[in-house]
């Protein structure tokens, strides 16, 4: 079965810092591994997804990712934060050979610093 | 429309009556997801829909609660006997198929209150 860890529950950063959120998967088969943003009061947006092609993606507002094999990793990154960045975001994964169900990770909050 | 809708967007209601959510997908996807957010918990799956038919109903949390999907298109979730655990934001997806790697689309839930 697959899973998603995202360690801490809480991140912040001065506007213009480069905003990194962690992510990690267990998965027995080649996964899909997406990225969410969730704004306050608000539904979950695709920001970007791996699906075997480049291992890095680029993805909506800035932001992209890198899957690491050999890490079990697909962290989010951007290299300036905005003010309007700040959100939660959730990372999840999805199995080859199987259907496009998401199983997703705890989340963390992005808040941004003047 | 132009997005997965769903209604209400908030619901209070009172400990021990059923209460209905709805879900109008992505016109032309025929994947329908519902998931549960709440504190604490992140976001669990409960059930999707292939068509009308629900091949996965694993991450439902009890017999009180259920779903359909008619037409292939709109689906309820039905929650009967409501307990105080089950406030939550309820939220719907759909996606094109139940392909692997598909994007899946997100509504922007029904905010339970069970008082």
């Amino acid at each position: 079965a697959q899973s998603v860890t995202q360690l801490g529950s809480h991140v912040s950063v001065s506007e213009g810092a480069l905003v990194l959120l962690r992510c990690n998967y267990s998965s027995s088969v080649p996964p899909y591994l997406f990225w969410y943003v969730q704004y306050p009061n608000q539904g979950l947006q695709l920001l970007l997804k791996y699906t075997s092609a480049a291992t890095l993606v680029k993805g909506i507002n800035g932001f992209e990712a890198e899957f690491k094999k050999s890490e079990t990793s697909f962290h989010l990154t951007k290299p300036s934060a905005h003010m309007s960045d700040a959100a939660e975001y959730f990372c999840a994964v999805s199995e080859t050979g199987a259907n496009s169900k998401l199983t997703f990770g705890k989340g963390i909050t992005l808040s941004v610093r003047p | 429309g132009a997005g997965v809708s769903q209604s209400p967007s908030n619901k209070v209601t009172e400990k021990g009556k059923d209460v209905e959510l709805r879900c109008d997908p992505i016109s032309g996807h025929t994947a329908l997801y519902w998931y549960r957010q709440s504190l604490g918990q992140g976001l669990e799956f409960l059930i999707y829909f292939q068509g009308n038919s629900a091949p996965d109903k694993s991450g439902l949390p009890s017999d009180r609660f259920s779903a359909e999907r008619t037409g292939g298109s709109v689906s309820t979730l039905t929650i009967q006997r409501t307990q105080q655990e089950d406030s939550a934001v309820y939220l719907c997806a759909s996606s094109w198929n139940i392909g692997v790697g598909n994007t899946i689309y997100f509504g922007e839930g029904s905010w339970l209150t069970v008082v």
